[in-house]
């Protein structure tokens, strides 16, 4: 299974834009990078997968370069309802291996 | 579809009983998967099936652990003999197999004395 390292915690400000990086150094070929948000007492929620370069929905964009080693979760003008941890997963698109959350990185939006 | 419901919400319980918890997925979703998510953690994978079979059941805890999804509707996690080691939250997912997104549900947290 490929290992990710992200940033134990991030502060900003309202409005500002968010960039949060992921390391996957050992990602398989075969292997997608989805991202999810967790808020105190829920269950995370989906926000973003992606394979290579890059992918925008309508909540966050996913940056992924040639080597696919590392990966970034940009959200655009965070709001304080951003406040929450988020995660980076890396396996196969739908199956079993792409399971493991790690510790996430906890972003913390100021006023 | 209201998404996602797992009973109880919160479970007390002492050291040494049998916990049973319920998790109904989303109606059309074939798979369901269960965690257990400690404070400062990210949630700790713990067994999956599609429909009913159980697909990946190693990285049940112990023996004490176990999950059925009998028709392929909702599932159970029974911990048996509990320790104070198992209290945390218990979470519950569901997902069409085709799809990468797993929808969670609440969760129930334990609290074993």
């Amino acid at each position: 299974l490929a290992k990710t390292t992200q940033p134990i915690s991030m502060d900003s400000y309202e409005g500002q834009e968010v960039n949060i990086t992921c390391s996957h150094n050992n990602i398989a070929t075969n292997d997608y990078i989805t991202w999810y948000q967790q808020f105190p007492s829920q269950g995370p929620r989906f926000i973003i997968q992606g394979y290579k370069t890059k992918v925008t929905n309508e909540v966050a964009s996913l940056f992924i370069p040639a080597d696919r080693k590392s990966s970034t979760l940009s959200l655009p003008r965070v709001s304080l309802s951003d406040t929450a941890v988020y995660y980076c997963l890396v396996g196969d698109r739908t199956g079993a291996n792409n399971l493991f959350f790690g510790t996430g990185t906890r972003l913390t939006v100021i006023p | 579809d209201t998404g996602v419901s797992q009973d109880p919400r919160h479970k007390i319980t002492k050291r040494g009983q049998n916990v049973t918890f319920r998790c109904d997925p989303i109606s059309e979703h074939n798979r369901l998967y269960w965690y257990r998510q400690t404070l400062g953690q990210g949630p700790e994978f713990l067994t999956y099936f599609q429909n009913e079979a159980q697909l990946e059941k190693s990285r049940l805890l112990s023996d004490r652990f176990s999950a059925e999804r009998p028709k392929g509707s909702f599932s159970t996690l029974e911990i048996q003999r509990t320790e104070q080691g198992d209290s945390a939250m218990y979470l519950c997912a569901s997902s069409d197999s085709g799809a990468p997104e797993q929808y969670f549900g609440p969760g129930t947290r334990l609290t074993v004395t």
